[in-house]
C-alpha cells in the first residue's frame, strides 16, 4: 500500500495564481484532511471530508477550497495565491473520528 | 481557549538515556490523545495513542502517560537512538464533533 501520497511536492506561485493539490490514500478511509504547518505552529486545519461527495471547513478554510468527488481522492485548490499562503500542507486520512490520521509527505507551496 | 502546549521545545539527550516529552492539554472533555513524530521533510506518522479509561499505555520503546487530573501527557522513549531525532507532536481530540488540536511540537536532538 503506498498509503497516503501528496502531488506535488514542491511549486512556486506567483500571487494571484492558482493552483490545485491533489491528495490519494489507498485505504479505504472515509475521513480525509487538508492541514497547513507553519514555523513554530501546531498543524491547522483547513478542510475536510467524512465521506465521498462532502467537505468541512476548518480552522482556517479562507481562501482555499475542496472537493472530495471519489472517495480516494481529495483535492485542495488555491483560487488565488497570496503570500501569507506560503506554507507545507499536508494531507491526512483516518478511518473514523476520533482515530488515528496517517499522513501525507507534504507539499510545499510558496508563493512570491 | 482550548490548546495543547509542550513544556520545553527543544530536548536534547545523550544516545542510550531515556528522553520524556511532556504535553498538557486544556479540554478536560477530550478523551483521545496520540503522539506523532515527524523527522525533517516529512509527515507526521503516528507512534502511540491512548483513551481518556487509561493512564498508561505501553509500545515498543515508548510509553505514554496520562494524567487527567492535571490535564497532562507524556511520551517516554526508551533507550534513545539517533534515529529518534525529530519533532514530536501530542494531539487531543474532543467529543462533540471533530476537532483535533495538535500541538506546536518538540524538537528531540539525540547526541551520539
Amino acid at each position: 500500500n503506498a498509503g497516503v501520497t501528496q502531488t506535488p511536492k514542491f511549486r512556486v506561485l506567483k500571487t494571484g495564481q492558482s493552483m490545485t493539490l491533489l491528495c490519494a490514500q489507498d485505504m479505504n478511509h472515509e475521513y480525509m484532511y487538508w492541514y497547513r504547518q507553519d514555523p513554530g505552529m501546531g498543524l491547522r486545519l483547513i478542510h475536510y471530508s467524512v465521506g465521498e461527495g462532502t467537505t468541512a471547513k476548518g480552522e482556517v478554510p479562507d481562501g482555499y477550497n475542496v472537493s472530495r468527488l471519489k472517495k480516494q481522492n481529495f483535492l485542495l485548490g488555491l483560487e488565488s495565491a497570496a503570500p501569507s499562503q506560503t506554507s507545507v500542507y499536508f494531507c491526512a486520512s483516518s478511518y473514523g473520528y476520533p482515530d488515528t490520521q496517517y499522513f501525507g509527505p507534504g507539499t510545499r507551496l510558496t508563493v512570491l | 481557549g482550548e490548546s495543547v502546549g509542550l513544556h520545553l521545545p527543544t530536548l536534547s539527550v545523550q544516545e542510550g538515556d531515556n528522553s520524556i516529552i511532556n504535553c498538557a492539554y486544556s479540554n478536560s472533555a477530550s478523551d483521545y490523545f496520540i503522539w506523532y513524530k515527524q523527522e525533517s521533510g516529512k509527515g507526521p506518522q503516528f507512534i502511540i495513542d491512548i483513551r481518556s479509561n487509561m493512564d498508561k499505555r505501553q509500545g515498543q520503546r515508548v510509553t505514554v502517560l496520562l494524567n487527567k487530573t492535571v490535564k497532562h501527557l507524556s511520551l517516554q522513549i526508551a533507550a534513545t537512538q539517533p534515529g529518534d531525532s525529530a519533532v514530536y507532536f501530542c494531539a487531543e481530540n474532543g467529543p462533540g464533533g471533530f476537532k483535533t488540536i495538535f500541538g506546536a511540537g518538540t524538537r528531540l536532538f539525540v547526541k551520539a
